[in-house]
Order: C-alpha cells, then sequence, then structure tokens
C-alpha cells in the first residue's frame, strides 16, 4: 500500500497525559499536513510542512501541540497535557510540489478521558 | 478569513436519482476547489476537484460546476447507487500552484441512497 499511513488508528488516553502521532506521507510527496476533525464537521486545517519546513501554522495549533518533520519524510503530531476538547479525528495528508491535491491517511481518533 | 458554506446537511435519494450538493466560498481569491467522499472511520477521499480556469468537470457519474462571480460550485451525482452513501465535503483554497496549499473545508453532506 502506497497510501498515506497514520499510527495509531485509535488512541484513548487520560486528561493530562502526552500523546504522540506519527504520520507516513506518499514517498514522492514534500508537502504533508495535519488537519483535525470532529463528529460532524468537515477537516480544519492545522499546520502544514515543505520538506522538513513547517511553513504555516494554524491558530488552532495551541502551544500544547507540536508538530516535527525533523527528515522530510514522517512526520510527528505531539499533544502534551491533553484536554477532553483535544478528542478528535487527526488527519495527515499529503502531495507533490506539482500539484495541492491532497490523498489523505485514514486518520488516528484520540478520545481523551 | 476564507469560509465555505455546504448545502444541504443531509440527502436521501432514491437509488437511480441525481444528488446535488452546493458549496459557497467567501475569498475570491480561491482557485482551487476539490470534493471528498468520507465513509464511515476512514480518511476523506478525493472524489473529483475544479479549477478557476474551468467552467465544468465530468468524470463518469460525478461532475462538478464553478460559477467564479457568484462564488459557488456544486457536485453532481448521477444514477446514484447505495454504495455512493457516504458524507461528502466541499474545499477551497486559494493557492493552487504555490508554496502552500491548506483546504478550507465545509460541514459535510451525509448522502444516504436508498435501494
Amino acid at each position: 500500500d502506497t497510501g498515506v499511513s497514520q499510527d495509531p488508528r485509535h488512541k484513548i488516553t487520560k486528561r493530562g497525559q502526552n500523546v504522540t502521532f506519527r504520520c507516513d506521507p506518499i514517498s514522492e510527496h514534500n508537502r504533508l499536513y495535519w488537519y483535525r476533525q470532529t463528529l460532524g464537521q468537515g477537516p480544519e486545517f492545522l499546520t502544514y510542512f515543505q520538506n522538513e519546513a513547517q511553513l504555516e501554522k494554524s491558530r488552532l495549533l495551541s502551544d500544547r501541540f507540536s508538530a516535527e518533520r525533523p527528515k522530510g519524510s514522517f512526520s510527528t503530531l505531539e499533544i502534551q497535557r491533553t484536554e477532553q476538547g483535544d478528542s478528535a479525528m487527526y488527519l495527515c495528508a499529503s502531495s507533490s510540489r506539482q500539484k495541492v491535491v491532497a490523498f489523505f491517511g485514514q486518520g488516528t481518533r484520540l478520545t481523551v478521558v | 478569513g476564507e469560509n465555505v458554506e455546504q448545502h444541504p446537511s443531509t440527502l436521501s435519494v432514491q437509488e437511480g436519482d441525481s444528488a446535488v450538493i452546493k458549496c459557497t466560498y467567501s475569498d475570491s481569491a480561491s482557485n482551487y476547489f476539490p470534493w471528498y467522499k468520507q465513509e464511515l472511520g476512514k480518511g476523506p477521499q478525493l472524489i473529483i476537484d475544479i479549477r478557476s480556469n474551468v467552467g465544468e468537470k465530468k468524470d463518469q457519474r460525478i461532475a462538478v460546476t464553478l460559477n467564479k462571480t457568484a462564488k459557488h460550485f456544486s457536485l453532481h451525482i448521477t444514477e446514484t447507487q447505495p454504495e455512493d452513501s457516504a458524507v461528502y465535503f466541499c474545499a477551497a483554497s486559494r493557492n493552487y500552484g504555490g508554496s502552500q496549499g491548506n483546504l478550507i473545508f465545509g460541514k459535510g453532506t451525509k448522502l444516504s441512497v436508498k435501494p
């Protein structure tokens, strides 16, 4: 399977704990995006990488959120001191420089209890 | 900032009928408009897209139309089948071909096709 891969698919954590998600984009894609989707809503943009550079961050990305893409390949999204409001589906997408068409992964569903 | 509104929020049709979903956008600089289909527990899957220099695009049973003046675009599905049942999202971006490309999504339309 050469699509966007996300791990884990599901994560249940206690409030106050830290969590980290991983995204492996399509291999030739140099652009990587993180989105968050809550129930009944469309995905909301969080942040964007071109290669290893984080070029844009949404105001939705509070100080508790940090994303990295150290070698321009896979990316991680960490949430520190999780809150119940962080419960959502976290989606990763990738695209190439030539086309802005974004291909999404299956997402990581986070539940904060 | 950019805002995308999508209607209706739910749509129920009989198998074989057509379905139409409409979206409006606020940023006149938007130049790329994709449509995604999302099935339960899965990520959004691109089904068709259109750029601002084109008024209409068709792919088999799916077509999208764009009215730049009115700032609205629509998805048309003909001869609907039960497997078309899903949540459909429209999106807009003002950076096609540029260095960014983050998408602004509508809230989705839950389409149910009854056999």
